[in-house]
């Protein structure tokens, strides 16, 4: 059964930093992995999807990066600003099966 | 840009009633999900829907659960009797699928208050 960790649980730094998130999965037999964005009270908001064939994918100051073999991805944000303020969800699609949510990391970036 | 929508944002209901929850999924999207997400935990999946069938759930979409695409836009999910624990914010999602499924667009959600 697929688990997904992520680390740390919270980060808070100050605004202009670059940081990296941590997701880990337990079975590397995946389709896709996808990162959002929760805001407080709200919906989720898709940043990013890798295929299991691909090694990355950008969008604007976010990379991701993924490593089937070793069961990681990270999330990199550049010159991090208050508006990236949000809990970042690691989900992971095995086949068959639907996504598999890690309990997220709660980021505060502060002015 | 075409968004998933919910109705209502915030529903309260007292144990044991049926409550039905309604998502208007993308317009060409070709798959459809329900996840829930209990407070301060993870979020969870529990049915996708392709072509008017169920295609997967988890073992959280017992008997007391449903879903159903009444008409061309509208996908709902039903919870016949419920529980103190079905108190839940329940999100939908839908993606395209054309030919496997992929990025999901998630709507706000329904938070559900069970009494």
């Amino acid at each position: 059964k697929q688990e997904v960790t992520q680390i740390p649980a919270a980060l808070s730094v100050p605004e202009g930093e670059n940081l990296v998130l941590n997701c880990s999965f337990t079975d590397s037999a995946i389709y896709n992995l996808q990162w959002f964005r929760q805001d407080p009270g709200k919906g989720l908001t898709s940043l990013l999807l890798i295929q299991s064939s691909q090694r990355e994918q950008t969008s604007g100051r976010l990379n991701a990066s993924l490593d089937k073999s070793s069961g990681r991805s990270t999330l990199y944000i550049a010159a991090s600003q208050p508006g990236d303020s949000a809990t970042y969800l690691c989900a992971v699609h095995n086949y068959g099966q639907n996504f598999v949510f890690g309990p997220g990391t709660r980021l505060s970036v502060l002015p | 840009e075409p968004e998933v929508t919910q109705t209502p944002s915030h529903q309260v209901t007292q144990m044991g009633q049926e409550v039905i929850l309604r998502c208007v999924p993308i317009s060409n999207h070709l798959y459809f999900y329900w996840y829930r997400q209990i407070l301060g935990q993870k979020v969870e999946f529990l049915v996708s829907f392709y072509n008017n069938e169920i295609s997967e759930k988890s073992e959280i979409f017992d008997d007391q659960f449903s879903v159903e695409r009444p008409d061309g836009s509208n996908f709902t999910l039903k919870i016949r009797s419920t529980k103190l624990e079905d108190s839940a914010m329940y999100f939908c999602a839908s993606s395209e699928g054309l030919a496997v499924p992929d990025t999901q667009y998630f709507g706000p959600g329904t938070r559900l208050t069970v009494l």
